[in-house]
């Protein structure tokens, strides 16, 4: 069965560092997700791409995260500086399209800044 | 904006006891999804609703839409101990989810 892919799991970075998370998506899905989810919290959406296009980047902090999904298949989240409140798991998620479609997420990454 | 509230937060049950997790969002939606998330895991896409007044079964799992499209509900007949978990919904007003908080759930073996 067809898995989003992600890396690294794990991160342990200092703070004012830089940190850059990848994500490849399930194969023919034109839509991925970066969801930020802190422990105890749902899955808070970051930035949402269709295809290369960003479509939703409403609660993404612009002045020190970017993301970009260049030929619009794998995908790439950097934080610089990275900061104390950025301790996380990073979920990537894809579906075939917006919604109604399932998503489908990966393992994550779990973002220990210190 | 958008805002999804699941209640409880927390659930604490005997194995064989029923369970209702219960969804409301501040804005009509057009679609529900339901996510599973086992401890240390990622969320599992369980279903989808997309019809007011929408009613599915998936074995003891039940799942309503409100009839106004604005809230939910997750039904589990009978749990088991492979329950456990975290139970999310996500509403969709247009072309993007916003997920609930959550509701946590273990079942006493």
């Amino acid at each position: 069965e067809a898995e989003v892919a992600q890396s690294p799991r794990y991160k342990i970075t200092e703070k004012s560092q830089a940190v850059a998370f990848w994500c490849d998506p399930i194969s023919g899905h034109a839509t991925l997700y970066w969801y930020r989810q802190i422990l105890g919290q749902g899955p808070e959406l970051l930035v949402q791409f269709q295809d290369e296009s960003v479509v939703d980047d409403s609660q993404l902090p612009k002045d020190r995260f970017s993301a970009e999904r260049l030929k619009g298949v794998d995908s790439t989240l950097k934080i610089q500086p990275a900061e104390l409140g950025d301790s996380a798991m990073y979920l990537c998620a894809s579906s075939f399209g917006t919604a109604p479609y399932e998503q489908y997420f990966g393992p994550g990454t779990r973002l220990t800044v210190t | 904006g958008q805002q999804v509230m699941q209640i409880p937060q927390y659930q604490h049950v005997q194995e064989g006891e029923d369970f209702t997790t219960y969804c409301n969002s501040s804005t009509t939606l057009s679609n529900i999804q339901w996510y599973k998330q086992r401890p240390g895991g990622h969320p599992v896409f369980l279903i989808q609703l997309v019809k007011s007044g929408e009613v599915k079964k998936q074995k003891r799992l039940t799942f309503q839409f409100g009839e106004a499209k604005k809230n939910s509900s997750l039904h589990i007949t009978a749990t088991q101990t492979t329950d456990v978990g975290t139970y999310f919904c996500a509403g969709a007003g247009t072309y993007k989810y916003i997920f609930g908080t959550g509701t946590r759930l273990k079942v006493l073996a």
